[in-house]
């Protein structure tokens, strides 16, 4: 079945970067999603990024896809103190109910 | 523009009892619908997706005579918890694909979920 891995927690410093990074095991991954979650609060789609490419930018976020090894990383640049959340990778798949698979999640923890 | 609510926000109930929780997408409609649950500092897991006008299709392990999905229109799903126990309690977090967007893309819209607990 889809397994999809990141670490438990990260923590940076404020204004540092934030590197965080998913594994997944299935290879017929059409997009790969990054979700963020604020305490008590629903899933806010930050980006996504179609399996066929290797990079997309967005404002402070940028995402790195190497499809070869099955890793997904989003990086945030200028880290603040509003970035303290849980983010989730997910993938979906070609399957009949194009569901999306979600890693553990990572609570980053932004110190001031 | 693509705003799923959920009613209620968070509800409290006695075991045995049964609970409704709506998922609304607001402003897109929505053939699709999926309901989540999510245990306290765990991933989400898919408990069912909702279809509208048809039966809901529920994972593995996933009881639908106490999950029950309805999907009556293309902008409402609701998901009622029967008979309630206190293992119940979970944060549900429902989600929308919007149909405007067409099936290649598979970005779902995600509620901002409903905390049921079961006393």
């Amino acid at each position: 079945g889809e397994d999809v891995e990141q670490s438990l927690f990260l923590s940076v410093r404020e204004g540092d970067s934030s590197v965080i990074n998913c594994t997944y095991t299935d290879s017929s991954s059409t997009y790969l999603y990054w979700y963020k979650q604020e305490p008590g609060a629903g899933l806010q789609l930050l980006t996504y990024i179609f399996s066929n490419m290797d990079m997309k930018q967005d404002q402070r976020l940028t995402v790195l896809l190497n499809k070869k090894d099955k890793h997904l990383s989003l990086r945030i640049a200028d880290t603040q103190t509003g970035d303290s959340a849980i983010y989730f990778c997910a993938e979906s798949i070609k399957t009949g109910a194009n569901n999306l698979f979600f890693g553990t999640g990572t609570r980053l923890t932004v110190i001031p | 523009g693509a705003v799923v609510s959920q009613h209620p926000s968070w509800v409290i109930c006695k075991s045995g009892t049964s609970v409704k929780i709506e998922c609304r997408s607001l402003d897109f409609q929505a053939t699709t619908m999926f309901w989540y649950r999510q245990f306290p500092k765990q991933s989400l897991m898919l408990m069912a997706t909702s279809n509208e006008g048809s039966k809901a299709t529920y994972e593995q392990g996933v009881e639908k005579d106490k999950f029950l999905i309805n999907h009556a229109s293309l902008t409402l799903s609701t998901l009622t918890v029967t008979s309630a126990h206190p293992e119940d309690s979970s944060f549900y977090i429902c989600s929308a694909r919007d149909q405007g967007r067409g099936l290649a893309f598979y970005e779902q819209y995600f509620g901002p979920g409903t905390r049921l607990t079961v006393t």
